[in-house]
């Protein structure tokens, strides 16, 4: 079975810093998708990345990074220089290659950024 | 700009009372879905169509339905509101290239908050 866990339920950091959101995935499949999602209050899901299994490049866009490690199974996302604007829930998500065309959500990160 | 719509983007309804949310995308995505999303909690998949393969979810209540009448629109039919069913309710689209082949990304419309009075 297909399991995602992002243990931080919710964070708060002063604007400016730094802040890594954590991502541990489970799957006996070999190929297999992650995600990076955001929820701002609006409430829309924003896509933000996605990564394949055999990619694990890590990614930088602007102030967004991500780190793939497939050894511990983590897919981390870091917002370098936070602003108040990344303020919303972050979901990392997993699909795989079995053709049921759905992806399996972990809880969420509420990131609060302070003024 | 390809997008994914839904209308209305709030939604009141009384209880037992039957409600139509509606999602539109200009995508041309062959896959769409449906997720119910509660205060706190990740989207939760009701179910979704492949082309026109309606695929429901096991622990789907039945008071749920959907239709899509052509490749673009997609209805979320809740026959009998309760109150459990307020929520955000998202519509999803995705793009699958071969014969269910690897999932595309889902593209999210922003939502039909729904309240049940």
């Amino acid at each position: 079975a297909q399991k995602v866990t992002q243990a931080q339920t919710e964070i708060s950091v002063v604007e400016k810093e730094d802040v890594t959101l954590d991502c541990v995935y489970e799957t006996r499949d070999t190929t297999y998708y992650l995600f990076w999602y955001k929820q701002p209050p609006s409430g829309e899901l924003v896509f933000l990345i996605r990564r394949n299994s055999f990619d694990e490049q890590n990614e930088i866009s602007g102030r967004y990074s991500w780190n793939f490690q497939k050894s511990t199974s983590s897919f981390n996302f870091t917002i370098t220089a936070s602003q108040v604007v990344d303020s919303a829930v972050y979901f990392c998500a997993l699909s795989v290659l079995r053709g049921d065309d759905k992806i399996i959500f972990g809880k969420g990160t509420r990131l609060h950024i302070l003024p | 700009d390809a997008m994914v719509i839904q209308n209305p983007r709030y939604q009141v309804t009384q209880f037992g009372k039957p409600v139509t949310l509606s999602c539109s995308q200009t995508l041309n995505h062959n896959v769409m879905y449906w997720y119910q999303q509660k205060s706190s909690q990740a989207p939760k998949l009701l179910f979704h169509y492949y082309d026109k393969d309606f695929n429901n979810e096991a622990d789907t209540p039945d008071n749920f339905q959907s239709r899509r009448p052509n490749t673009s629109f997609c209805f979320l039919d809740i026959r009998s509101p309760g109150l459990g069913d307020a929520a955000m309710y998202l519509c999803a689209t995705s793009r699958v290239v071969l014969d269910r082949g690897p999932p595309d990304t889902q593209y999210f419309g922003p939502g039909t908050r729904l309240t049940v009075l």
